[in-house]
């Protein structure tokens, strides 16, 4: 099974900062890495798939880079509404694991 | 729109079978493999398990820590993925989504609102 590292755990910052969010990937698989958000008492969200296409209706504040084993998603300048908890994961094959996810506090 | 609803959550005994369901809606289900995902109290996301579509050959692929205990299972007449799960454990608490993809590898764009499966005595 592919095993999926993110840092940080979790995260304060202020409206407005650029917060960055990794994810390591035990194992090499070139761009199959999405990004969700997640908030409380809610299903997750698509961010980014593909590593760094941003899904259709989602600021651009959002992006994603990465390829192979080591991704980031970055948000540019922090909003309110961004407190959330952030996972990444990859589709490359099953099991699709997550990374045990970035609790993001504004 | 895209509309997925999971629906037979309940609280049930350890060792008793419970069946999922995952309504859709505004898409042609058929053409969609579905997959179910778990998320057990305070914890981050599992993948269950899924069923290819018809043209795909329908066939399943599971988590190792429900292979043998769960299946699912499709009503393309209906737009119904079902989950059926035997031999409930305690550690099979979780809310459970159901989620729709085109092809394998591709992301999951939308999602339900999750169910509740509560396992205790």
């Amino acid at each position: 099974d592919i095993q999926m590292t993110q840092s940080p755990s979790s995260l304060s910052a202020s409206v407005g900062d650029r917060v960055t969010i990794t994810c390591r990937a035990s194992q090499s698989f070139g761009r199959y890495l999405n990004w969700y958000q997640q908030k409380p008492g809610k299903a997750p969200k698509l961010l980014i798939y593909a590593a760094s296409t941003l899904q259709s209706g989602v600021p651009s504040r959002f992006s994603g880079s990465g390829s192979g084993t080591y991704f980031s998603l970055t948000i540019s300048s922090l909003q309110p509404e961004d407190s959330a908890t952030y996972y990444c994961q990859h589709t490359f094959n099953t099991p699709y694991t997550f990374g045990q996810g970035t609790k993001l506090e504004i | 729109e895209v509309k997925l609803v999971e629906s037979g959550g309940d609280l049930v005994k350890p060792g008793r079978s419970l069946r999922l369901s995952c309504t859709a809606s505004g898409f042609t289900f058929g053409d969609y493999a579905m997959n179910w995902f778990r998320q057990a109290p305070g914890k981050g996301l599992e993948w269950v398990g899924f069923i290819k579509s018809k043209t795909h050959g329908g066939t399943t692929e599971y988590a190792a820590s429900v292979k043998g205990r769960f299946t699912i299972s499709r009503d393309d007449s209906k737009s119904i993925a079902y989950l059926q799960m035997n031999s409930l454990k305690a550690e099979d608490t979780a809310v459970y989504f159901c989620t729709r993809v085109p092809v394998l590898g591709a992301p999951f764009d939308s999602w339900g609102p999750g169910t509740l499966l509560t396992v205790s005595s």
